[in-house]
């Protein structure tokens, strides 16, 4: 168990919806990050909050958007979904900030389908 | 633009049969190389941290090594349950001070009993 929780763990919604994705981070993390997962494309870095924070931006399409609220927990919202939106969708932590070099730790995923 | 090349794609051996698995980078100032391990449908689980050529790091049959433009994972005598993705990513400097990773896409390995 790396103590970082993701929910939901799966998610089926329609080609134009919203959903959101929560993660809260391992106790004492202060950095949040979202990756993506799909078959032909391996990680791919989204978006990286620091203690509230936007610190850096990735491949994130215009239709996502996230935040990292004062207790630390984050969202990832995915609007106007599309067929090619569907992937996992991992939350990582780490201690960040401190200018020390420190290992991400992964959630379990959100497993997300778009029909 | 920070890069990682991971190779084999896939590889296969059996049980005790030891070998590596090589992760080519380039990167503007490393500031760390990581492993993990992924098995199907779950998050990465963190294996090592490497930050300077010539350092190694060992955990049970696992060794991995870091030269200036690749990194190694050697897996001795391996078992059926080490079977699994393993993933190279790292860790720049010049990142506008983001701690974010830049992933391969992984070497899936399965040992055979």
């Amino acid at each position: 168990d790396s103590g970082v929780t993701q929910t939901p763990k799966h998610l089926i919604t329609a080609t134009g919806q919203r959903v959101t994705l929560r993660c809260s981070p391992r106790s004492g993390d202060l950095s949040v990050y979202w990756y993506q997962q799909s078959l032909d494309q391996g990680l791919q870095f989204l978006i990286q909050y620091y203690n509230g924070e936007e610190r850096a931006k990735g491949n994130i399409l215009e239709r996502f958007s996230a935040q990292q609220f004062p207790d630390l927990h984050s969202e990832l919202n995915l609007s106007s979904l599309e067929l090619g939106d569907s992937a996992l969708y991992f939350c990582a932590s780490s201690g960040g900030g401190r200018g020390l070099n420190t290992e991400a730790f992964f959630g379990q995923g959100t497993r997300l389908t778009v029909v | 633009e920070d890069q990682v090349t991971q190779s084999p794609e896939a590889l296969r051996l059996q049980e005790g049969e030891s070998s590596s698995l090589n992760c080519s980078y380039t990167v503007s100032g490393l500031r760390g190389l990581f492993w993990y391990r992924q098995d199907p449908g779950k998050g990465p689980e963190f294996l090592f941290t490497l930050y300077s050529a010539g350092e190694e790091k060992e955990k049970e049959r696992l060794k991995a090594t870091l030269t200036k433009k690749e990194s190694f994972l050697h897996i001795t005598a391996p078992k059926p349950e080490d079977s699994a993705t393993y993933l190279c990513a790292v860790q720049g400097w010049l990142q506008g001070g983001s701690e974010k990773l830049v992933f391969g896409k992984g070497t899936k390995l399965t040992v055979n009993p």
